[in-house]
């Protein structure tokens, strides 16, 4: 993925209900990725990461679904709280290189 | 248990000048990265190191330069700073071949 502009999109959710970030990648060889949280003013924090050989995989309260077909990664949150509120990033890197690409973040609002 | 140490937070210089983020890890990590990080959008890869001894061109080399003084040490130096190159800048370091990169604060950078 690559940055798109000054603009990140934005995602609003309900709290207490599950938001659902996407995220497209580019490179068909990547074998490996990875979701990050970014609060304001902080680096970025992992999530969770799930490679190419598989298809799901979930951790507290996040699940990360990859569809290779068509280059999509997605990121479940369950039962949303107000400190999920943060700009999340996917990433992308193949085994053996360690270079690590960040996609376009998505900044999540939590409303009360 | 200080994790990833960047000096200095913020600096402000002239076009022109030249000055060097330092970042220091004591995690016992191989490898070790700086991104830059522009309002609004993602992280780029300005230059990664895999191992000591060993460092490579990222997305935006551009008018950077860096040094792995050893396994813990990993600077970034701007010859001739330029506008363009106002921005925050990250360091962060990983064990070899994982995804889970642990990040510095930030070292907030203007270029007048």
């Amino acid at each position: 993925g690559e940055s798109v502009g000054l603009h990140l999109p934005t995602l609003s959710v309900q709290e207490g209900d599950n938001s659902i970030i996407n995220c497209a990648y580019s490179n068909s060889a990547s074998d490996y990725f990875i979701w990050y949280k970014q609060e304001s003013g902080k680096g970025p924090q992992f999530i969770i990461d799930i490679r190419s050989n598989m298809d799901k995989r979930q951790g507290q309260r996040v699940t990360v679904l990859l569809n290779k077909t068509v280059k999509h990664l997605s990121l479940q949150i369950a039962a949303t709280q107000p400190g999920d509120s943060a700009v999340y990033f996917c990433a992308e890197k193949n085994f053996g290189n360690e270079k690590l690409t960040f996609g376009t973040g998505t900044r999540l609002t939590i409303i009360p | 248990n200080a994790g990833v140490t960047q000096t200095p937070k913020f600096q402000v210089l002239k076009t022109g000048q030249s000055m060097t983020l330092q970042c220091a890890q004591d995690m016992n990590h191989n490898s070790m990265y700086w991104y830059r990080q522009d309002p609004g959008m993602g992280l780029r890869l300005i230059y990664y190191s895999a191992s000591e001894g060993t460092t490579d061109k990222g997305e935006v080399p551009n008018g950077y330069n860096v040094s792995r003084l050893n396994k813990r040490e990993f600077s970034l130096r701007l010859e001739s700073a330029a506008p363009s190159q106002t921005s925050v800048y990250f360091c962060a370091s990983s064990v070899f071949g994982s995804g889970e990169l642990f990040f510095g604060e930030g070292s907030r950078l203007t270029v007048l």
